[in-house]
């Protein structure tokens, strides 16, 4: 059975620049999750997906980031324009019910010059 | 809401020395507690969980964790170390409530490194 997996594994852009970064959850895993770590912080959580609907998107930090969820298959995160505070690890992770274990993608290495 | 503390952002040890990795927790509900490793270029992987009944839970690799309600903790333990866990380990949080979600709360992480 395949893992998460994540596209691109880096990326490095100027300020300004869009970005979006993808996640395939494992299949028939209903719930999505974003969570990203900036340098030497803790990971944060940014959002839920349960299928295509967005669960809980408290912890996404402004307008400039965009997620979906294309008929509840894989999901997208666009950063639009990136800010260097934008720089981090995103990490997707994916569970079949809402609180059965998580499993972790290897992350994207986002970097904004 | 929630909130984990990890004391020690880096842990060196020699190998087959036993090794204590802290963790204690804030949380105004009562809280599922999970330990993850995440070892070079690769996801993170759970190590083992608290969700309910015995304090003492053992995972995988050989890693167990006791869960202490009074004091808050969920300290992870190997009485042996290898070389091959040299990893970052994260302590992690969820809400037991519905309305918590199941969203994971994080501590900023153990590098432990394992020298020979």
């Amino acid at each position: 059975e395949a893992g998460v997996t994540q596209f691109p594994s880096h990326s490095v852009i100027e300020k300004g620049q869009t970005v979006t970064l993808r996640c395939d959850p494992i299949s028939g895993h209903d719930n999505l999750y974003w969570y990203r770590r900036v340098m030497g912080k803790e990971i944060k959580f940014l959002l839920h997906f349960v299928k295509e609907s967005k669960q809980d998107e408290s912890g996404m930090p402004n307008n400039r980031f965009l997620a979906e969820r294309t008929g509840g298959t894989y999901s997208t995160l666009k950063v639009q324009p990136a800010e260097l505070e934008d720089s981090g690890v995103y990490f997707c992770a994916s569970s079949k019910q809402g609180r059965d274990e998580q499993f972790f993608g290897p992350g994207t290495r986002l970097t904004v010059l | 809401a929630q909130s984990v503390t990890q004391l020690d952002s880096q842990v060196p040890v020699f190998e087959e020395a036993p090794v204590e990795l802290r963790c204690n927790y804030s949380s105004s509900v009562s809280v599922y507690l999970f330990w993850y490793v995440q070892y070079p270029n690769q996801g993170l992987q759970l190590l083992l969980k608290y969700l309910s009944g015995s304090t003492l839970v053992k995972g995988i690799n050989g890693f167990e964790a006791e869960f202490n309600k009074s004091q808050t903790s969920f300290h992870l333990r190997k009485p042996s170390v290898h070389i091959s866990d040299t990893a970052e380990y994260f302590c992690a949080v969820s809400g037991l409530q519905e309305t918590s979600g199941s969203r994971l709360t994080f501590g900023e992480g153990t590098q432990l490194t394992v020298n020979p």
